[in-house]
This record gives C-alpha cells, sequence and structure tokens, in this order.
C-alpha cells in the first residue's frame, strides 16, 4: 500500500525559506507525477506544482518565481522549497502522486495527510 | 487562465436523495482531463471520478460525472451519511487548478 508522509517545521518566519519534505513508501519515486498542493480556508485547493520522476518539473505561474521542487538522491522522497514567505503562505501543505503513472491529469490517487504551517 | 466555478455552494439535502453538483469552466475544456474529487474535514481530498466521467478506483457506482465542454456535472444517485463532504472539481491543462468546492450538507 502506498503511504505519503509530509514533514517539515510547522512554523516559519515571514521572509524565510518554507520546506518540507514527502516520504514515499510502497511506492517507487521512479515513476509518476508527485505534486505539492496547499490548502487554506480563504483560498480553498492550490495546485504548487510537480515534479515527474525523470526530473521535469511544472509549477503554478502565480508561485513559479518562489518554489522549487526536486526528488530526493535517495528516491524516496521529494521536496518543496517556497522561498520568502508572507503569511499568505500559512495552509494546510499536502503532498500527492498522479493516478496514472504517466498521465498528470487523470487526477492524484495518493495524497500525504497534510502538515499544517504558519509563517509567522 | 481556465476558472473553475462550482455551483452550488452549499447542498443541504436528506439522506437517500440525489445530489447534483456543478462545475462550469471559464472556456471550452476537454473533458479527458477534468477530475472531481471528496474532502472530508481533517483529511486530504480522494480521487472520486477522472476523465469527466470514469470512476476511480474503489469509488460506488452511485457517483457518476457527465459533461462536456464547459459544463460538467457529478452525480451521488442516493446519498448514504459518509458522502456529506465538500466536492471539489479539477483540470488540468499545462497547470491545474480547483474549483472552489460545493459541500454538501445534512439538512
Amino acid at each position: 500500500q502506498v503511504h505519503l508522509q509530509e514533514s517539515g517545521p510547522g512554523l516559519v518566519k515571514p521572509s524565510e525559506t518554507l520546506s518540507l519534505t514527502c516520504n514515499v513508501s510502497g511506492d517507487s519515486i521512479s515513476r509518476s507525477y508527485w505534486s505539492w498542493i496547499r490548502q487554506t480556508p480563504g483560498k480553498g485547493l492550490e495546485w504548487i506544482g510537480y515534479i515527474y520522476y525523470t526530473g521535469v518539473t511544472n509549477y503554478n505561474p502565480s508561485l513559479k518565481s518562489r518554489v522549487t521542487i526536486f526528488l530526493d538522491k535517495s528516491e524516496t522522497q521529494f521536496s518543496l522549497n517556497l522561498r520568502s514567505v508572507t503569511a499568505a503562505d500559512t495552509a494546510v501543505y499536502y503532498c500527492s502522486r498522479s493516478a496514472k503513472p504517466h498521465y498528470f491529469s487523470y487526477g492524484m490517487d495518493v495524497w500525504g495527510q497534510g502538515t499544517t504551517v504558519t509563517v509567522s | 487562465d481556465i476558472v473553475l466555478t462550482q455551483s452550488p455552494g452549499t447542498l443541504s439535502l436528506s439522506p437517500g436523495e440525489r445530489a447534483t453538483l456543478s462545475c462550469r469552466a471559464s472556456q471550452r475544456v476537454s473533458g479527458a482531463d477534468l477530475v472531481w474529487y471528496q474532502q472530508k474535514p481533517g483529511q486530504p481530498p480522494r480521487l472520486l471520478i477522472y476523465g469527466a466521467s470514469i470512476r476511480a478506483s474503489d469509488i460506488p457506482d452511485r457517483f457518476s460525472g457527465s459533461g462536456s465542454g464547459t459544463d460538467f456535472t457529478l452525480t451521488v444517485t442516493r446519498l448514504e451519511p459518509e458522502d456529506f463532504a465538500v466536492y471539489y472539481c479539477q483540470y488540468y491543462e499545462g497547470s491545474l487548478t480547483f474549483g472552489g468546492g460545493t459541500k454538501v450538507e445534512i439538512k
């Protein structure tokens, strides 16, 4: 059974970098698209971006200038860096896997439980 | 950029009733890339439907999706107690966007 688990600081200071890691178990990271999504009461669900197992990335245009998603060399984790954070980046952050290994548009079928990050 | 507008914002129904949820795109989109999720409090979204009408694994057949062009619908034929939740549509074409959600609450 595939399991995703987010980890990282729950509190980040304004202007600093938010760094989260998603640990993947029960599946190979060497296939599929791996995404970060965040959720706030005010803005709902917001896709941050994905990384394909080949290393190709695609980011939400509204966040692109501040985001980096990368694969861990261990091939069991992928990570998110969001630079120059403000209070507007306070959210629950989820990592997820594409439902189909080679097609991103068919949705995301496995999600982590989410981690709350507060910028203050 | 494509904007997905979901309506109604809240749907108040009783168990056993039929729920019809709408997702309208700001421009014509491919149904192949239209997805629906269910989310309960404190949980991540759960994939229900992809390709506008294809149920994901282990999704009961009381859930169905339809639509094309700019108008898509998620239907739950007979609401079970566990179906009261928030439902989101999602579209991807180069960038991914979610609708604002419809909350299905117990009347």
